[in-house]
């Protein structure tokens, strides 16, 4: 199974937006509304920050909102803040033995 | 509040044999599914193993399976993951991780370090 396809970097402004994508197959992220995004601070756990697409945890800011389309998944940070400088992950379930796929990481910089 | 303690990371020749463990605290263990996910240095991150609320379902990434064996003791809420014949690509933080309500990773340890190395 092959991890899912995320942009090595993106980077803002403070006050700004992005989106992170996350490309995937029919078999997990186009397949399933089971996709989920993490935030990982250096030398931190991985902390969630979506699931099932679109779901936000209690305590996590409404500044984060995820979506998708077909095979791809996106994660948008608005207003960005220094505090989202981090690697964000998506995961998504896949119809494989392989429960879960990550994604490859994407590096938030706040300029 | 929701805790989970890894333990037993440490310096391991290859071939080798180490046993992880995560403590639970904060919540029903018994009733939870529990995952072991993997990060290796200056990695992305990698799903490693499943097992159910009961221990009877188990799932393991093809990189680990016949190698890693995850098991749960609900009286004592704790996790473990057994690693033996140990190549130096499992080098990683081994973090043990909480099943959501339905297929995600709601809380994490801090998890522990598992190095391979001669």
């Amino acid at each position: 199974q092959s991890a899912l396809t995320q942009p090595a970097s993106v980077s803002g402004s403070p006050g700004q937006s992005i989106t992170i994508s996350c490309t995937g197959t029919s078999s997990n992220v186009g397949g399933y509304n089971y996709v989920s995004w993490y935030q990982q601070q250096p030398g931190k756990a991985p902390k969630l920050m979506i699931y099932e697409v679109s779901h936000r945890p209690s305590g996590v800011s409404d500044r984060f909102s995820g979506s998708k389309s077909g095979n791809t998944a996106s994660l948008t940070i608005s207003g960005l803040q220094a505090e989202d400088e981090a690697d964000y992950y998506c995961t998504s379930y896949t119809s494989s033995s392989t429960l879960y796929v990550f994604g490859t990481g994407t590096k938030v910089t706040v300029l | 509040d929701v805790q989970l303690v890894e333990s037993g990371g440490g310096l391991v020749q290859p071939g080798g044999s180490l046993k992880v463990s995560c403590a639970a605290s904060g919540f029903t263990f018994s009733s939870y599914e529990m995952n072991w996910v993997r990060q290796a240095p200056g990695k992305g991150l990698e799903w490693v193993s499943y097992i159910s609320s009961s221990g009877s379902t188990i799932y393991y990434a093809d990189s680990v399976k016949g190698r890693f064996t995850i098991s749960r003791d609900n009286a004592k809420n704790s996790l473990y993951l057994q690693m033996n014949s140990l190549r130096a690509e499992d080098t990683a933080i081994y973090y043990c991780a909480r099943q959501g309500s339905t297929w995600h990773l709601d809380y994490w340890g801090q998890g522990t370090l598992v190095t391979v190395s001669s």
